[in-house]
């Protein structure tokens, strides 16, 4: 059974760059598409991008000029940065397998999450 | 802003059926999937692609859809089923992904 586990600072100063690495175990990270989600405190889900094993990557619009995700097929992880955060960047960041069908796509399967705060 | 839209709230006596909704364009052309968070945890993937249950989920779950409206449908709720449900798909442009804002469902 696949599982993804976060890991990364819980805790970044303004204006600096968030890094967080997702580690997939129990499978490879070939084939399928990965993507990064986050939810602020008291919030609803907010998608933020995905990328394939081979490094395609497609970013949600609002984000998509302070964003990078990027894949280590190696190490079977898979990694976001996001630059210049403010505090409405503080948010539980996840990991999740995204699968695509020509009808939809959906998360299959979830990290636990890292909460990360924004805070000088 | 999320392209679709869910009720923020909803709730069910124990054992009565409910419904949540979801509605978005984007929806004309692909299926929701939706998904259970309760408090302090990841969300869990309970419908796929219009109304496929993953291993291990309650049959009491199903879903449908209908023109711009996908619907998640629990019959017979229990105290467990208490929590947010969120439904997703693709945007209208198909390469996106999109969430709804989530519907919180009580059972009394």
């Amino acid at each position: 059974q696949v599982q993804l586990q976060e890991s990364g600072p819980g805790l970044v100063k303004p204006s600096e760059t968030l890094s967080l690495t997702c580690t997939v175990s129990g499978g490879s990270i070939s084939t399928y598409y990965w993507s990064w989600i986050r939810q602020p405190p008291g919030k609803g889900l907010e998608w933020i991008g995905y990328i394939y094993y081979t490094g395609s990557t497609i970013y949600e619009p609002s984000l998509k000029s302070r964003v990078t995700i990027s894949v280590d097929t190696s190490k079977n992880q898979f990694s976001l940065g996001l630059t210049s955060v403010t505090a409405a960047d503080t948010a539980v960041y996840y990991c999740a397998r995204l699968t695509t069908t020509v009808t939809t796509g959906y998360f299959d399967c979830w990290g636990q999450g890292t909460l990360v705060t924004v805070s000088s | 802003s999320s392209e679709l839209t869910q009720d923020p709230a909803v709730s069910v006596a124990l054992g009565q059926t409910v419904r949540i909704t979801c509605q978005g364009d984007s929806l004309r052309i692909y299926y929701a999937s939706w998904y259970q968070q309760k408090p302090g945890q990841a969300p869990v993937l309970v419908i796929y692609n219009k109304n496929n249950r993953p291993s291990g989920i309650p049959d009491r779950f199903s879903g449908t859809s209908s023109g711009n409206t996908a619907s998640l449908t629990i019959t017979g709720a229990q105290a467990e089923d208490e929590a947010d449900y969120y439904c997703n798909s693709r945007d209208s442009s198909g390469s996106l992904v999109v969430f709804g804002g989530g519907t919180k469902l009580t059972v009394l």
